[in-house]
């Protein structure tokens, strides 16, 4: 198994731009889940899926941040406008019902300057 | 809300055992995980224990779990320089499955 795959692992932006996170969970999971790390504050869940539908979303920091999942497969997190306190680690993870541990994509580093 | 505690760093040398404690706050905890974190990677899950269970073992990784005191431990045996990762506790509450909350991690430090 490929494990959970993110793209891009590196992003270097400019404070006004508009970035766009990919992740492609684990075949067969159907859970899928956002989150960020940060020194600060640690790793917080920003939102999570489940059957690609959105089902906490409590943890998005701003109206600035969206997710979504249109398949199985595929979802994005997208930041609009970026500024320069979202830069961290943003980690995808996916779980399948009826086991609670999650899987975890290499994250991508987001510099916003 | 739920809250889970970890000591920041620990600091051993290599060949002797290293134990990372964590304590959380709810007693309605259900299964409690181990994630390893090395530089520029993502999380990636070590081991796990079941509520009503006291310990486990798997190869050099120990868990112990105190439900009383609501206290988990993961102890490695003979640790290793490419131990040195930071060390995550996770605690599941039960019901939905985005009720897993993290400790902010304990960097592991091996010495040669």
């Amino acid at each position: 198994d490929a494990g959970v795959i993110q793209s891009p692992r590196h992003e270097v932006t400019e404070m006004g731009q508009e970035v766009t996170l990919r992740c492609k969970p684990i075949s067969g999971h159907d859970y899928l889940f956002w989150y960020r790390q940060t020194m600060m504050r640690g790793l917080e869940l920003l939102i999570y899926f489940n059957n690609n539908v959105p089902i906490d979303d409590s943890g998005m920091p701003e109206d600035r941040f969206s997710a979504k999942m249109p398949n199985a497969s595929f979802s994005t997190l997208k930041i609009q406008p970026s500024e320069p306190r979202d830069s961290a680690v943003y980690f995808c993870a996916s779980s399948f019902a009826g086991r609670n541990e999650q899987y975890f994509g290499p994250g991508t580093r987001l510099t916003v300057t | 809300g739920e809250d889970v505690e970890q000591s920041l760093f620990l600091s051993v040398r290599e060949g002797d055992s290293s134990v990372i404690n964590c304590t959380y706050t709810d007693s309605s905890s259900t299964y409690l995980y181990w994630y390893k974190q090395e530089p520029g990677a993502g999380l990636q899950l070590l081991t796990y224990i079941f509520s009503n269970m006291d310990m486990k073992q798997d190869q050099r990784l120990t868990v112990l779990l105190n439900k009383k005191d609501k206290h988990l431990s993961l102890r490695i045996a003979d640790t290793q320089t490419g131990d040195s990762a930071i060390y995550f506790c996770a605690v599941h509450y039960g019901g939905s499955q985005g009720n897993l909350i993290f400790g902010k991690g304990t960097k592991l430090s091996v010495k040669p």
